[in-house]
């Protein structure tokens, strides 16, 4: 089994909608992001977590909402979609004891908003 | 706020070619830097990370190496073949929670 585990992995939803997105992880580790990538863009961070307490705002958070259930659950919330999210969203984690940060990645969800 | 710059965008070579890809970044108080291989629609495949600390990372045909002074990482794949075709993300880390991406450069390697 994925190490990394994301659902859905694809979904399409409307305008004005509410939509969760959730991670879980097997790894151990407490530090949790998500990302998004757009075409040509790279990756940029919505919100990390560094614990069930613990969670930060990242680069581009307007718009989205966190929830840190478990060490191993990290959900991200659009709480009112618009179509300029639609975006291929990752979530990943690392841990200070596994390879000095390394990122380990979930395979993806493909969201597009209509 | 930090830039990383991955040129070039895309790059077209036969197979059994050696060739570099490279990585700049503009802050180099970075903790980590890590090189990632994305296929389309696919989530990120670790390849190798560098601590700071270090100069170079080798996995089989996959050499890695940093120089922090010069904001510069490359990643040079020797003996290229068409399994290579995906996309390379470099992505360097900052205060141990920060990453930063590239846009990533697309290697095709022709049969």
């Amino acid at each position: 089994d994925a190490d990394v585990t994301q659902t859905p992995r694809n979904r399409i939803t409307k305008t004005g909608k509410r939509i969760m997105l959730e991670c879980s992880q097997t790894k151990g580790h407490d530090r949790m992001y998500w990302y998004r990538q757009d075409p040509g863009l790279g990756l940029r961070l919505i919100y990390y977590s560094f614990d069930v307490k613990d969670i930060n705002k990242g680069e581009i958070s307007d718009g989205y909402s966190v929830s840190r259930q478990a060490q191993a659950k990290f959900s991200l919330s659009l709480e009112s979609a618009i179509p300029n999210q639609t975006a291929l969203y990752f979530c990943a984690t690392s841990d200070p004891g596994d390879s000095a940060y390394e990122q380990y990645f979930g395979p993806g969800t493909r969201l597009t908003v209509t | 706020k930090q830039e990383v710059t991955q040129i070039p965008a895309a790059l077209s070579v036969p197979e059994g070619e050696n060739l570099v890809l490279n990585c700049s970044f503009t802050d180099s108080a970075i903790y980590n830097l890590q090189w990632f291989r994305q296929d389309p629609g696919k989530g990120l495949t670790s390849l190798l990370l560098i601590q700071s600390s270090q100069r170079e990372q080798t996995s089989g045909r996959l050499n890695a190496s940093l120089d922090k002074s010069s904001g510069r990482s490359t990643l040079y794949i020797a003996a290229s073949q068409p399994g290579d075709s995906a996309t390379y993300l470099c992505a360097v880390g900052y205060n141990f929670n920060k990453f930063y991406f590239g846009s990533g450069t697309k290697l095709n390697v022709k049969p």
